[in-house]
């Protein structure tokens, strides 16, 4: 079974331009969720969804967006980028969320940076 | 909030060594607890997982209980490889538990 893809794997971006990340889960997973990785902040959930709706979102500015589509593909937007939105963006996706203890599967991420 | 401290790094070992990487939590209810571990270059990759109180989750020779009645689940290993250097993260489940939320991770080294 093919893993978590994620695409593009890097992405160079200038201030005040925005970014669109796309993230393909493993066949039959219908949560994605995404994450932002950065050495000062660490890990920090961003948002998840699970059949086209997002059910959970965490805490970060309206300029950070995504959407699911019926095939459970995802993708992240960032409109007017920040110096500081420089980071590697991992997806996950699992059968149904992180309930109950369910795995989540990461792909290799997107390193974006912001100059 | 929900939270997750997990020791500082880095933590340098010699092949064969004992490890062990402490994690305590806060979080409300009864959340599942994972450690997971990023190898340079890729993505995370779940190493174990517990989902109640006194689980003990298991994998690769790394192991880790899920006490509740300290919030912790410390990460152990009997004798470390070279190729168990990573950085390594405990998470828990949170918000009604369709999201994690990550200690900040712990880089081990382990040189032969």
């Amino acid at each position: 079974k093919a893993g978590v893809t994620q695409t593009p794997r890097y992405l160079i971006k200038t201030r005040g331009q925005q970014v669109t990340l796309s993230c393909s889960p493993i066949s039959g997973h219908r949560s994605v969720s995404w994450y932002q990785q950065t050495p000062g902040q660490g890990l920090q959930f961003l948002f998840e969804y699970f059949s086209e709706t997002q059910r959970n979102k965490g805490n970060f500015p309206g300029r950070f967006s995504g959407r699911q589509f019926s095939n459970s593909r995802s993708e992240m937007n960032v409109s007017t980028l920040e110096l500081g939105d420089s980071a590697l963006y991992l997806c996950a996706s699992s059968l149904g969320g992180a309930l109950l203890g369910e795995t989540q599967y990461f792909g290799p991420g997107t390193r974006l940076l912001v100059l | 909030g929900d939270s997750v401290t997990q020791m500082e790094g880095p933590v340098t070992l010699s092949e064969e060594a004992f490890l062990t990487i402490n994690c305590t939590y806060t979080a409300t209810g009864y959340p599942s607890l994972f450690w997971y571990v990023q190898y340079p270059g890729e993505g995370l990759q779940l190493l174990l997982k517990a989902t109640k109180a006194d689980d003990k989750g298991s994998n690769k020779g790394f192991e880790a209980t899920y006490r509740k009645e300290t919030t912790s689940f410390h990460l152990e290993k009997g004798s470390v490889q070279v190729s168990d250097s990573a950085v390594y993260f405990c998470s828990v489940s949170y918000q009604a538990g369709t999201a994690l939320i990550f200690g900040k991770g712990t880089t081990l080294s382990v040189s032969s």
